[in-house]
């Protein structure tokens, strides 16, 4: 089991292009977060999305932002028309639901650089 | 609403000294209460979790946390810390209704030697 894989690790996009963040979850996983992690900030909540489904997207930006789980494939974290106030890391955890017992496993990060 | 307040922003300490990191919760039901490690660049690391059993948690790397309902706090502690301890620390809040994890905004743990 490789874990929640991230990639890009790094990814550099010019100011109005468009940034693509995948996240692969854990083998039998079918639940995804993403958080992002502004300089020297904590995580903050962006996205929660099951296969399929979008269960909370309270912390995602109403514009240019938006997040999809399929059936089959990776999540996808896509900023369009990126500004320099996106530069960040972005993590990606997943986790199958086990109730209070419910652990997350995050990935190693995208580290975002809007120039 | 839940909440997370870790109360100290920095924390430096010397080599074999204790660590203590401190966590606030706010919660309306029991919750499931989580510390991470971030190293550099890197990403989040479970260092341990409370679910209701035990109130004191033991953890990777000689951590550990105790829940204390009355104080409303789960704080990390290290008997001895080690160079390789440094790094940010962040407090978890989830109650599993929400389906969210909440993060504290973190403690940056510095050791000297």
């Amino acid at each position: 089991n490789a874990g929640v894989m991230q990639n890009p690790r790094h990814l550099v996009r010019r100011r109005g292009q468009e940034a693509r963040l995948r996240c692969s979850p854990m083998k039998g996983h079918s639940h995804v977060y993403w958080y992002r992690q502004l300089p020297e900030e904590g995580l903050k909540f962006m996205v929660y999305l099951q296969k399929e489904n979008i269960i909370d997207e309270s912390g995602m930006p109403k514009e240019r932002f938006s997040a999809e789980f399929p059936k089959e494939g990776p999540s996808i974290l896509r900023i369009q028309q990126v500004v320099r106030g996106d530069s960040a890391a972005y993590f990606c955890a997943s986790f199958t639901f086990e109730g209070l017992n419910t652990e997350a496993f995050f990935g190693q990060g995208t580290r975002l650089t809007v120039v | 609403a839940q909440s997370v307040t870790q109360l100290d922003s920095h924390v430096s300490v010397s080599e074999g000294t204790p660590v203590l990191l401190r966590c606030n919760y706010s919660s309306s039901y029991s919750p499931s209460l989580f510390w991470y490690v971030q190293h550099p660049n890197k990403g989040l690391q479970l260092l341990l979790k409370y679910t209701s059993a035990a109130t004191l948690v033991k953890g990777i790397n000689g951590f550990e946390a105790e829940f204390k309902k009355s104080e409303t706090s789960f704080h990390l502690t290290k008997p001895s810390a080690h160079m390789s301890d440094a790094a940010e620390y962040f407090c978890v809040v989830n109650h599993y209704n929400t389906d969210k994890l909440i993060f504290g905004t973190g403690t940056r743990l510095q050791v000297f030697p």
